[in-house]
């Protein structure tokens, strides 16, 4: 079946590095792949999408590529800020329903 | 627009107790979705309805937790009786799907925060 698998947090950076957060996907055709960011007492928002081999997609400074050679929707961001502290999920979606994965804990430390 | 709107935002109740969390989709969406959410199990989907029928309800957890969808503006999540671990956020989301089965995004309420005692 369908399933999302990201990298395991906590992450904790300092302001301004650099952020990666893998996310590799199994699908059996070919979904649209999303990240979703929540931060404290909220809920899911999305963060930005893309629904074909190669898209990138972009927002708030956020950026991730869908590979399909690699089965991958990487997020990153080039210069992170303590507001961007989150819980970042990745999802994909070929369907109706929606399968995202674990989710990953960023800390930004001023 | 609103968004999608959940009630309450907290509720705490007894063990034993009827717990009945509401759900109010975007105006326009044609699915919802109901979600769990724990520290120790992260976001599991519960049920989803397209056009106020159940498509899934594989992740309910048991036969204590029944959810509606009497009309495309409104849902609820019945828990009864409810148990201690039955604390998490619950979430609720809507999403409309386009006439080529795009594959739209999810909207997420808020959430309820139930704690049962």
């Amino acid at each position: 079946g369908n399933s999302v698998t990201q990298m395991e947090g906590p992450v904790t950076l300092s302001e301004e590095a650099f952020l990666t957060i893998n996310c590799t996907y199994t699908a059996t055709g070919y979904p649209s792949l999303f990240w979703y960011v929540q931060y404290p007492g909220e809920g899911l928002q999305l963060l930005l999408k893309a629904t074909k081999a190669d898209d990138k997609g972009s927002n708030k400074g956020f950026e991730a590529t869908y590979r399909k050679e690699t089965t991958s929707f990487h997020l990153e961001k080039g210069s992170v800020q303590v507001s961007d502290s989150a819980v970042y999920f990745c999802a994909l979606s070929e369907s109706i329903d929606m399968r995202f994965g674990a989710g990953t804990r960023l800390t930004v430390k001023p | 627009d609103a968004g999608v709107i959940q009630s309450p935002r907290h509720e705490v109740t007894e063990m034993g107790q009827e717990v009945t969390l509401r759900c109010k989709p975007i105006s326009g969406h044609n699915s919802l979705f109901w979600y769990r959410q724990t520290m120790m199990r992260g976001l599991e989907l519960l049920i989803y309805f397209n056009n106020n029928v159940p498509i899934d309800d594989s992740g309910m957890p048991e036969d204590r937790f029944s959810a509606k969808m009497p009309n495309a503006s409104f849902s609820t999540l019945k828990i009864q009786p409810s148990e201690p671990r039955d604390s998490a956020v619950y979430f609720c989301a809507s999403s409309g799907l386009g006439g080529n089965l795009v594959r739209n995004e999810q909207f997420f309420g808020p959430g309820t925060r139930l704690t049962v005692l």
